[in-house]
């Protein structure tokens, strides 16, 4: 199995700030198959990224993903308000998924 | 609209059997795979697996002995049913749509969410 770990745990930053976010995989991970989600309290988690740096629909540009082999990394250019929340990287190999245990951006 | 409405037992007892539905409205089924994915109160997400709309499945090997997801195409709905539940099983537990065709393996629409919770 893959294990994901992300760093930080918390990243305390001020909005119009940069955030990154840092996903290392355990073993090598095809960028294809890496995401990144959001999640805010009481909510389902919300697709960002898909294959390592592809936005998903609807996503803002302030938001990039870079990568490849064991090491990914979140990019939020400038935090909005709204950026405020808990955030996933997931990787599939194997017939199998993982998920990373989450960096929480909060306001500082 | 792609949308995922699911629904089920919210407060088990352990060693009792937890089960959960999940309809797809709006979109295509088949083309898919569909998954089960649950958190624990103020933990990550755990995969717990998935099944594509002719009934082929991959579960987590840590929950595969306890684990059975079906399908029924003709309702566009899949399923989740977990035996032998114990407090560790307490989680929110949500249906999602993995899009490999167009997005990978990830994880592109999901439900709301049931909490299940597993207390004597």
């Amino acid at each position: 199995e893959i294990v994901l770990t992300q760093s930080p745990g918390t990243l305390s930053l001020s909005p119009g700030e940069r955030a990154t976010l840092s996903c290392r995989a355990s073993q090598s991970v095809s960028s294809r198959y890496l995401a990144w989600y959001q999640q805010k309290p009481g909510q389902a988690p919300r697709l960002l990224i898909y294959g390592a740096s592809n936005r998903a629909t609807g996503i803002p540009d302030r938001f990039s993903g870079s990568g490849s082999g064991t090491d990914f990394t979140l990019t939020i250019s400038r935090l909005e308000p709204e950026d405020f929340a808990v955030y996933f990287c997931q990787q599939y190999g194997s017939s199998s998924y993982s998920f990373g245990q989450g960096t929480k951006v909060d306001i500082k | 609209q792609v949308q995922l409405q699911q629904w089920g037992a919210g407060l088990l007892k352990p060693s009792e059997t937890l089960s959960l539905s999940c309809a797809v409205y709006g979109g295509s089924f088949s083309g898919y795979y569909w998954s089960w994915i649950r958190q624990p109160p103020g933990k990550g997400l755990e995969w717990i697996g998935e099944i594509n709309h002719s009934g082929s499945t991959n579960y987590n090997p840590s929950l595969k002995s306890r684990v059975t997801i079906s399908v029924d195409t003709s309702k566009k709905q899949f399923y989740l049913r977990m035996s032998s539940v114990t407090a560790a099983d307490t989680a929110v537990y949500h249906c999602a749509r993995g899009n490999f065709l167009e997005k990978g393996s990830a994880f592109d629409m999901w439900g709301q969410g049931t909490m299940v919770t597993v207390s004597s």
